[in-house]
């Protein structure tokens, strides 16, 4: 049971990005999946959730109208298009699932590295 | 706007026990915040210790125990190993499939 990330990378002010976070050893379709990410060295900040088919999806203030949350179930994998991105976006981006049934993360990623810079 | 408070860093001596606290900035943590504690090293991803209050994650061994003292949220270390020394972040559910993290708690085993 794993899920792990791909897209971070080094990218200039108002740039974009898409993660990906893949699933394996369980059905993505179950559960409620969460971006979180962690500024270096700073704490968690929880970032943006969607629904389990994906019609419904919340995000933090600080990237609401600029990261878009999705998934696709056929394919177990998770996605976060981010638009617009500010030096401050730059941190370590983590997928996390969410049983039902749970108000917390069980499985976590490995995360991925996202630099905003120029 | 929720703000979640931790000790910013606490210690504790080898084979003692160790209670950090995750409160509110205005108002009191109870069981409808589901409160969960997440362990996490440097350059490691967290990893899930206790969820809805006091639950154990699969694997968390029962040294590790959750519950609520007075208003806040606590997560009680018994038996504190040298591998302990971690960060240790509390999450509150706050609705809408929304958490909020506190800033975490160093622990340091001394």
């Amino acid at each position: 049971v794993q899920l792990v990330e791909s897209g971070g990378g080094l990218v200039q002010p108002g740039g974009s990005l898409r993660l990906s976070c893949a699933a394996s050893g369980f059905t993505l379709s179950s559960y409620w999946m969460h971006w979180v990410r962690q500024a270096p060295g700073k704490g968690l900040e929880w970032v943006s959730r969607v629904s389990l088919d994906g019609r419904d999806a919340t995000y933090a203030d600080s990237v609401k109208g600029r990261f878009t949350i999705s998934r696709d179930n056929a394919k177990n994998t998770l996605y976060l298009q981010m638009n617009s991105l500010r030096a401050e976006d730059t941190a370590v981006y983590y997928c996390a699932s969410r049983p039902p049934g749970w108000y917390a993360f069980d499985v976590w990623g490995q995360g991925t590295m996202v630099t905003v810079s120029s | 706007q929720t703000v979640v408070t931790q000790e910013p860093s606490f210690s504790v001596s080898p084979g003692g026990t160790v209670t950090l606290t995750c409160g509110l900035s205005s108002g009191s943590v109870s069981t409808t915040y589901y409160p969960s504690w997440y362990r996490q090293t440097p350059g490691q991803a967290p990893r899930t210790l206790i969820y809805n209050t006091n639950t154990r994650s699969s694997g968390v061994p029962d040294r590790f125990s959750g519950s609520i003292l007075g208003n806040r949220a606590a997560l009680t270390i018994t038996g504190a190993q040298a591998d302990d020394e971690s960060d240790y972040y509390c999450a509150l559910y706050v609705g809408g499939g929304i958490s909020v993290f506190g800033g975490g708690t160093k622990l340091t085993v001394l």
